[in-house]
C-alpha cells in the first residue's frame, strides 16, 4: 500500500537553528517524492521534488531508499519558513498521496 | 496568468442539503484533480479527469459525490445529500499533461455541514 508518514504534527524551532521535517514512505516500485508547502493565507504549492535534486529557499531533501525516507532540511531557519509542510508521493496513476502534514513555526 | 480558481471559498450547509463546488483549472491543463482534507486527517485524492473523462475515481467516498467536467474545462463536485462527515476543505488541482508531476492547487473550498 502507498503511504506517507510525517511523524511530527507540530515542530517549533528558533530562527537561525537547523530544521528537519521528517517523512517516511511505503511504496512498491520507484517513488516520485515531493514536498508541498502552504503558507498562511496562500494555496498549497510545490516546494521541491526529489528528481530535480535542487535547493529551494534553502531547503533540500534527499531520498533514502534504504530507510524509505525523504526528510526536508534547512541549515538556518528563517521566520518566513513558518508554514504547513506536506510530504507526498505520486503513484503511477498520477494521484498524489500526502502525509498528514507538519506545522512548522519559527520563533524569533 | 490566473491560477486554479475555486468557488465558493466557504460553504455552510445543513445535513441533507446539496452543495456544488466549482473548479476552474489553469487554461490548457488537461488534467484536473479533486482532493479533500477532513479535519485532522491527511489530504486525500478523490478523482482525476483527463479532459472530460474520468481517469481515476477510486478516491470518491460514496455515491453521494458526483463530479463532472463539462467540455473538458471547469469541473463541478456535487455532494447530495451532504452528511456531517463531508465537512472539510476540498482542493482542486490541475496539471498540463500526464507525466507533468507538478500539480497546481486552487485555494480550496471549506465545506461545513451542520
Amino acid at each position: 500500500a502507498q503511504r506517507v508518514t510525517q511523524p511530527e504534527k507540530l515542530l517549533s524551532v528558533f530562527k537561525g537553528a537547523p530544521v528537519e521535517l521528517k517523512c517516511n514512505y511505503s511504496y512498491s516500485g520507484s517513488p516520485e517524492l515531493f514536498w508541498y508547502v502552504q503558507y498562511s493565507r496562500q494555496r498549497l504549492q510545490l516546494l521541491l521534488r526529489h528528481i530535480s535534486r535542487e535547493s529551494i529557499k534553502g531547503f533540500t531533501a534527499d531520498l533514502n531508499k534504504g530507510e524509505t525516507s525523504f526528510h526536508l532540511k534547512k541549515p538556518f531557519a528563517q521566520e518566513e519558513d513558518s508554514a504547513m509542510y506536506y510530504c507526498a508521493l505520486i503513484s503511477g496513476a498520477q494521484k498524489l498521496v500526502f502525509g498528514q502534514g507538519t506545522r512548522l513555526t519559527i520563533n524569533p | 496568468e490566473a491560477g486554479v480558481t475555486q468557488f465558493p471559498s466557504h460553504s455552510v450547509i445543513e445535513k441533507g442539503q446539496t452543495v456544488t463546488l466549482r473548479c476552474d483549472p489553469i487554461s490548457g491543463h488537461d488534467n484536473l484533480y479533486w482532493y479533500r482534507r477532513v479535519m485532522g486527517k491527511e489530504i486525500k485524492f478523490l478523482l482525476h479527469f483527463v479532459k472530460e473523462s474520468k481517469q481515476d475515481e477510486s478516491g470518491m467516498p460514496n455515491n453521494r459525490f458526483l463530479a463532472e467536467r463539462t467540455g473538458g474545462t471547469y469541473s463541478t463536485l456535487k455532494v447530495q445529500p451532504a452528511e456531517l462527515e463531508d465537512s472539510g476543505v476540498y482542493f482542486c488541482a490541475s496539471s498540463q499533461d500526464l507525466g507533468a508531476y507538478e500539480q497546481y492547487f486552487g485555494p480550496g473550498t471549506r465545506l461545513t455541514v451542520t
